[in-house]
């Protein structure tokens, strides 16, 4: 069954100390993993989509890298605006048709 | 770019009465959009997938009847509760994929409808 476990489930970190969010999944044939992040009361907000193992995206203070097991969010540097929860999906193939499978997210507090 | 849109943002309603929820892509034309709910701090669950011009494809355990889905038109979708029971509150969010270019399969989401049955 295609699963994706993210961690940790919060983090909590002090302005400019930087870190990682972990994504694994087990997904027959991947055909992309997606990073969203999620204010409350919001809906996801699109980062990131990697298709290949070895690729890598940036934004601003993140980076995204994928493996064939698992995907990590960087976050450089992090200021209080970057508080958030990240998730990360997969995207699988169903019926014909394609669809996300998320992770219960990372919850990401930063404090200045 | 990619914007969706939700409307209303917000609704109270009383148990068995029906609530419309519109899905719109402002910027972009999508034969496929989405329909998530999502409990407090938990992820997004998926309910249907819904294709412009044909039936709403339902995930295991939702209710076809329950949860209308009407694709109307390439930037339109919209979700019915209908006879809503205080179980249904939820967060409802709505995705789009974008008419497919350059092999992308990325969703953009709507802000969501918090909607709360008394």
């Amino acid at each position: 069954e295609d699963q994706v476990t993210q961690s940790p489930e919060a983090l909590r970190l002090q302005e400019g100390e930087s870190s990682s969010l972990n994504c694994s999944y087990t997904v027959s044939g991947l055909r992309g993993l997606f990073w969203y992040r999620q204010d409350p009361g919001k809906g996801p907000e699109f980062l990131f989509t990697l298709y290949s193992a070895g690729e890598e995206k940036e934004k601003e203070r993140l980076k995204a890298t994928l493996t064939k097991k698992e995907s990590f969010l960087h976050i450089t540097a992090p200021k209080p605006e970057d508080s958030a929860t990240y998730l990360c999906a997969v995207l699988q193939t169903r019926r014909r048709e394609t669809a996300l499978i998320f992770g219960k997210g990372t919850t990401l507090s930063v404090s200045s | 770019g990619a914007v969706v849109s939700q409307h209303p943002s917000r609704v109270i309603c009383k148990s068995g009465t029906s609530v419309k929820i519109e899905c719109r892509s402002l910027d972009f034309q999508a034969t496929t959009m989405f329909w998530y709910r999502q409990f407090p701090k938990k992820s997004l669950m998926l309910m249907a997938t819904s294709n412009e011009g044909s039936k709403a494809t339902y995930e295991q355990g939702v209710e076809k009847d329950k949860f209308l889905i009407n694709h109307a038109s390439l930037t339109l979708s919209t979700l019915t509760v209908t006879s809503a029971h205080p179980e249904d509150s939820s967060f409802y969010i709505c995705s789009a994929r974008p008419i497919r270019l350059a092999g992308t399969d990325t969703q953009y989401f709507g802000p969501g409808t918090r909607l709360t049955v008394l």
